[in-house]
Protein backbone atom coordinates (compact mmCIF):
# COMPACT_ATOMS: atom_id res chain seq x y z
CA UNK A 1 0.00 0.00 0.00
CA UNK A 2 1.39 3.53 -0.67
CA UNK A 3 1.93 6.16 1.84
CA UNK A 4 -0.33 8.15 0.27
CA UNK A 5 -2.65 7.62 -2.21
CA UNK A 6 -5.09 10.17 -4.27
CA UNK A 7 -6.95 9.89 -7.06
CA UNK A 8 -5.73 11.20 -10.32
CA UNK A 9 -8.55 12.36 -11.47
CA UNK A 10 -8.59 14.20 -13.88
CA UNK A 11 -12.07 16.52 -11.83
CA UNK A 12 -13.80 18.39 -14.61
CA UNK A 13 -16.42 20.69 -12.80
CA UNK A 14 -18.22 24.27 -14.18
CA UNK A 15 -17.20 27.49 -12.69
CA UNK A 16 -18.80 28.04 -9.77
CA UNK A 17 -19.10 24.08 -9.04
CA UNK A 18 -17.94 22.80 -5.02
CA UNK A 19 -15.50 20.12 -5.55
CA UNK A 20 -13.86 18.25 -2.56
CA UNK A 21 -10.23 15.63 -2.99
CA UNK A 22 -9.60 13.22 -0.58
CA UNK A 23 -6.27 12.21 0.43
CA UNK A 24 -5.18 8.28 2.58
CA UNK A 25 -2.55 8.20 4.03
CA UNK A 26 -1.07 4.54 6.03
CA UNK A 27 0.89 5.62 8.69
CA UNK A 28 -1.18 6.64 11.69
CA UNK A 29 2.06 8.14 13.17
CA UNK A 30 1.44 10.72 10.60
CA UNK A 31 1.59 14.04 12.59
CA UNK A 32 1.66 17.03 9.93
CA UNK A 33 -0.68 17.49 7.06
CA UNK A 34 -0.62 19.72 3.78
CA UNK A 35 -2.11 20.57 0.43
CA UNK A 36 0.24 22.04 -2.52
CA UNK A 37 -1.19 23.20 -5.85
CA UNK A 38 1.31 22.47 -8.56
CA UNK A 39 0.58 23.76 -11.89
CA UNK A 40 1.94 22.54 -15.22
CA UNK A 41 5.62 22.53 -15.30
CA UNK A 42 5.83 24.15 -11.98
CA UNK A 43 7.27 23.86 -8.77
CA UNK A 44 4.55 22.42 -6.43
CA UNK A 45 3.45 25.60 -3.91
CA UNK A 46 1.80 25.45 -0.26
CA UNK A 47 -1.80 25.85 0.04
CA UNK A 48 -2.13 25.31 2.70
CA UNK A 49 -1.52 23.03 6.40
CA UNK A 50 -4.47 20.99 7.52
CA UNK A 51 -4.78 20.61 11.26
CA UNK A 52 -7.14 18.55 13.78
CA UNK A 53 -9.93 20.62 13.98
CA UNK A 54 -10.10 21.61 10.43
CA UNK A 55 -9.66 25.25 8.65
CA UNK A 56 -10.75 27.14 5.98
CA UNK A 57 -8.53 29.89 3.94
CA UNK A 58 -11.34 31.92 1.59
CA UNK A 59 -13.12 29.53 -0.20
CA UNK A 60 -10.65 26.45 0.52
CA UNK A 61 -11.20 24.24 3.35
CA UNK A 62 -8.97 21.23 4.56
CA UNK A 63 -10.03 19.01 6.92
CA UNK A 64 -8.27 15.99 8.77
CA UNK A 65 -9.78 12.71 9.66
CA UNK A 66 -7.57 10.73 11.82
CA UNK A 67 -9.91 8.13 12.89
CA UNK A 68 -9.84 6.94 9.08
CA UNK A 69 -6.47 8.39 7.76
CA UNK A 70 -7.49 10.73 5.35
CA UNK A 71 -7.49 14.76 4.45
CA UNK A 72 -10.26 16.35 2.46
CA UNK A 73 -9.68 20.02 0.47
CA UNK A 74 -13.07 21.16 -0.28
CA UNK A 75 -12.65 24.44 -3.46
CA UNK A 76 -16.19 26.27 -3.54
CA UNK A 77 -17.44 28.82 -5.99
CA UNK A 78 -14.54 27.00 -8.51
CA UNK A 79 -12.31 29.65 -10.60
CA UNK A 80 -10.48 29.22 -13.87
CA UNK A 81 -7.54 29.92 -12.16
CA UNK A 82 -8.13 26.59 -9.94
CA UNK A 83 -6.94 24.99 -12.45
CA UNK A 84 -3.85 22.82 -11.53
CA UNK A 85 -3.33 19.28 -9.95
CA UNK A 86 -3.19 19.42 -5.75
CA UNK A 87 -0.71 17.46 -4.01
CA UNK A 88 -1.26 16.53 -0.66
CA UNK A 89 1.45 15.60 1.95
CA UNK A 90 2.04 13.84 4.86
CA UNK A 91 5.35 13.67 7.34
CA UNK A 92 5.97 12.10 10.90
CA UNK A 93 7.11 14.06 13.57
CA UNK A 94 10.87 14.22 13.04
CA UNK A 95 14.33 15.66 13.38
CA UNK A 96 14.64 15.92 9.37
CA UNK A 97 10.69 16.66 8.86
CA UNK A 98 10.54 13.99 5.75
CA UNK A 99 7.37 14.87 4.05
CA UNK A 100 5.96 12.54 1.95
CA UNK A 101 3.40 13.47 -1.42
CA UNK A 102 0.75 12.11 -3.27
CA UNK A 103 0.69 11.78 -6.87
CA UNK A 104 -1.83 14.35 -7.04
CA UNK A 105 -5.24 14.90 -8.68
CA UNK A 106 -5.94 16.84 -11.71
CA UNK A 107 -8.46 19.86 -11.39
CA UNK A 108 -9.43 21.33 -14.42
CA UNK A 109 -12.24 24.44 -13.99
CA UNK A 110 -14.36 25.05 -17.46
CA UNK A 111 -16.06 27.66 -18.43
CA UNK B 1 11.84 37.24 3.99
CA UNK B 2 13.25 33.64 2.72
CA UNK B 3 13.62 33.06 -1.02
CA UNK B 4 15.06 30.20 -2.68
CA UNK B 5 17.43 30.01 -5.54
CA UNK B 6 17.62 27.08 -8.23
CA UNK B 7 19.86 26.76 -11.36
CA UNK B 8 19.50 25.20 -14.59
CA UNK B 9 16.08 26.11 -15.18
CA UNK B 10 16.34 23.39 -18.43
CA UNK B 11 18.98 21.01 -19.08
CA UNK B 12 19.83 18.77 -21.60
CA UNK B 13 22.63 16.36 -21.29
CA UNK B 14 23.98 13.18 -22.86
CA UNK B 15 23.67 10.17 -21.27
CA UNK B 16 27.82 9.72 -19.42
CA UNK B 17 28.07 13.14 -19.17
CA UNK B 18 28.51 14.46 -15.29
CA UNK B 19 25.64 16.81 -13.41
CA UNK B 20 25.89 19.34 -11.31
CA UNK B 21 22.69 21.22 -9.87
CA UNK B 22 22.78 24.01 -7.39
CA UNK B 23 20.09 25.51 -4.89
CA UNK B 24 20.99 28.18 -2.36
CA UNK B 25 18.58 29.83 0.18
CA UNK B 26 18.26 33.29 1.52
CA UNK B 27 16.93 34.60 4.66
CA UNK B 28 17.38 32.03 6.69
CA UNK B 29 20.07 29.93 8.84
CA UNK B 30 20.68 26.57 9.21
CA UNK B 31 17.55 25.02 7.12
CA UNK B 32 16.88 21.61 6.78
CA UNK B 33 17.58 21.17 2.95
CA UNK B 34 16.11 18.76 0.37
CA UNK B 35 16.05 17.08 -3.23
CA UNK B 36 13.39 15.25 -4.79
CA UNK B 37 12.65 14.61 -8.39
CA UNK B 38 9.35 14.28 -10.09
CA UNK B 39 9.18 11.53 -12.93
CA UNK B 40 7.29 12.75 -16.08
CA UNK B 41 3.32 12.03 -14.55
CA UNK B 42 4.86 10.38 -11.42
CA UNK B 43 5.10 11.67 -8.01
CA UNK B 44 7.53 13.81 -6.02
CA UNK B 45 10.64 10.90 -4.91
CA UNK B 46 12.97 12.16 -2.26
CA UNK B 47 16.58 11.84 -3.16
CA UNK B 48 18.25 13.24 -0.66
CA UNK B 49 17.89 15.39 2.70
CA UNK B 50 20.39 17.67 4.94
CA UNK B 51 19.73 18.87 8.43
CA UNK B 52 23.35 21.24 8.38
CA UNK B 53 26.75 21.39 6.62
CA UNK B 54 28.22 18.06 5.20
CA UNK B 55 25.27 16.51 6.75
CA UNK B 56 23.89 14.14 4.26
CA UNK B 57 21.00 11.67 3.96
CA UNK B 58 20.46 9.43 0.97
CA UNK B 59 16.64 8.23 0.22
CA UNK B 60 17.21 6.48 -2.65
CA UNK B 61 20.09 4.03 -3.52
CA UNK B 62 21.11 5.27 -7.06
CA UNK B 63 24.15 7.14 -9.06
CA UNK B 64 23.23 10.89 -7.82
CA UNK B 65 25.13 12.38 -4.97
CA UNK B 66 24.56 15.30 -2.65
CA UNK B 67 26.78 17.85 -0.85
CA UNK B 68 26.59 20.66 1.35
CA UNK B 69 29.13 22.77 1.53
CA UNK B 70 27.58 25.57 3.10
CA UNK B 71 24.67 26.38 5.33
CA UNK B 72 22.50 27.48 2.24
CA UNK B 73 23.86 25.74 -0.39
CA UNK B 74 22.70 22.07 -1.42
CA UNK B 75 24.57 20.85 -4.58
CA UNK B 76 23.36 17.62 -6.62
CA UNK B 77 25.22 15.36 -8.77
CA UNK B 78 25.96 12.81 -10.72
CA UNK B 79 29.38 11.34 -12.38
CA UNK B 80 27.85 9.55 -15.06
CA UNK B 81 23.87 10.55 -16.25
CA UNK B 82 21.58 7.42 -17.08
CA UNK B 83 18.70 8.31 -19.30
CA UNK B 84 16.66 7.35 -16.43
CA UNK B 85 17.75 10.24 -14.39
CA UNK B 86 15.50 12.49 -16.73
CA UNK B 87 13.33 14.53 -14.67
CA UNK B 88 12.09 17.32 -12.85
CA UNK B 89 14.83 18.02 -9.93
CA UNK B 90 13.53 20.09 -7.01
CA UNK B 91 15.16 21.56 -4.00
CA UNK B 92 13.28 22.66 -1.19
CA UNK B 93 14.07 23.83 2.02
CA UNK B 94 11.81 23.82 5.30
CA UNK B 95 11.92 25.93 8.93
CA UNK B 96 10.21 23.40 10.77
CA UNK B 97 7.67 20.39 10.22
CA UNK B 98 4.39 22.51 10.71
CA UNK B 99 5.58 24.92 7.86
CA UNK B 100 5.50 22.80 4.84
CA UNK B 101 8.44 22.90 2.42
CA UNK B 102 9.03 25.83 -0.17
CA UNK B 103 10.53 24.92 -2.97
CA UNK B 104 12.73 26.50 -5.85
CA UNK B 105 11.75 26.36 -9.21
CA UNK B 106 13.29 23.59 -10.33
CA UNK B 107 15.54 21.71 -13.11
CA UNK B 108 13.64 20.12 -15.95
CA UNK B 109 16.71 17.76 -16.79
CA UNK B 110 16.70 15.48 -20.23
CA UNK B 111 19.17 12.73 -20.66
CA UNK B 112 19.20 11.77 -24.29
Amino acid sequence: RKEVEQDPGPFNVPEGATVAFNCTYSNSASQSFFWYRQDCRKEPKLLMSVYSSGNEDGRFTAQLNRASQYISLLIRDSKLSDSATYLCAVSLAGGYQKVTFGTGTKLQVIP
Amino acid sequence: SQTIHQWPATLVQPVGSPLSLECTVEGTSNPNLYWYRQAAGRGLQLLFYSVGIGQISSEVPQNLSASRPQDRQFILSSKKLLLSDSGFYLCAWTGGASYGYTFGSGTRLTVV
